[in-house]
């Protein structure tokens, strides 16, 4: 099992720009979320989902848009890419009372 | 709302030394606890959990007991190594929460010295 995978690993956008961050798992969890780290203030939940078709916000949804078509695959879009949006983005997938954590993006913003 | 506080980094330790993370919580009723440890240029990794009042969780020699009268759940080892340096989160799922929908607090950076 490949576990959680995201791509890309880094990116630079243009403020304005947008693009989409690719998160994919292969062991069948109905869960997955979306995080965004930044010094100083920890993990905070953008979106999650509970099951293919269903997604929800989570604290700071602004400016970001998920969908979640199969199981497999939680992409998160941003819109209209903002400085404020530099950080670190963590995709995670549940089973019962654990959450496994791809490896993130680094995503800057000029 | 619920929340989690973590004692602020960073704590540095030489090794062999004891260490504590203080972690406490507010909530409603009795969440879940965890803890999480970030290696370096890494994704999140659970570390351990317990999810009623009195439990212990432990792991590689970490240990941590859900405290509901102080609303702590201390992270502890005995005598860490030069490979615990991490970064380390407390969190809480929320009671009738999604699996999906954990509060993290800011997270401890330990560096460990040989």
């Amino acid at each position: 099992n490949a576990g959680v995978t995201q791509t890309p690993k880094f990116q630079v956008l243009k403020t304005g720009q947008s693009m989409t961050l690719q998160c994919a798992q292969d062991m069948n969890h109905e869960y997955m979320s979306w995080y965004r780290q930044d010094p100083g203030m920890g993990l905070r939940l953008i979106h999650y989902s509970v099951g293919a078709g269903i997604t929800d916000q989570g604290e700071v949804p602004n400016g970001y848009n998920v969908s979640r078509s199969t199981t497999e695959d939680f992409p998160l879009r941003l819109l209209s890419a903002a400085p404020s949006q530099t950080s670190v983005y963590f995709c995670a997938s549940s089973k019962g009372d654990r959450q496994y954590f791809g490896p993130g993006t680094r995503l800057t913003v000029t | 709302g619920d929340s989690v506080t973590q004692m602020e980094g960073p704590v540095t330790l030489s090794e062999e030394a004891f260490l504590t993370i203080n972690c406490t919580y507010t909530a409603t009723g009795y969440p879940s606890l965890f803890w999480y440890v970030q290696y370096p240029g890494e994704g999140l990794q659970l570390l351990l959990k317990a999810t009623k009042a009195d439990d212990k969780g432990s792991n590689k020699g970490f240990e941590a007991t859900y405290r509901k009268e102080t609303t702590s759940f201390h992270l502890e080892k005995g005598s860490v190594q030069v490979s615990d340096s991490a970064v380390y989160f407390c969190a809480l799922r929320p009671l009738g929460g999604s699996q999906g929908n954990l509060i993290f607090g800011k997270g401890t950076k330990l560096s460990v010295k040989p």
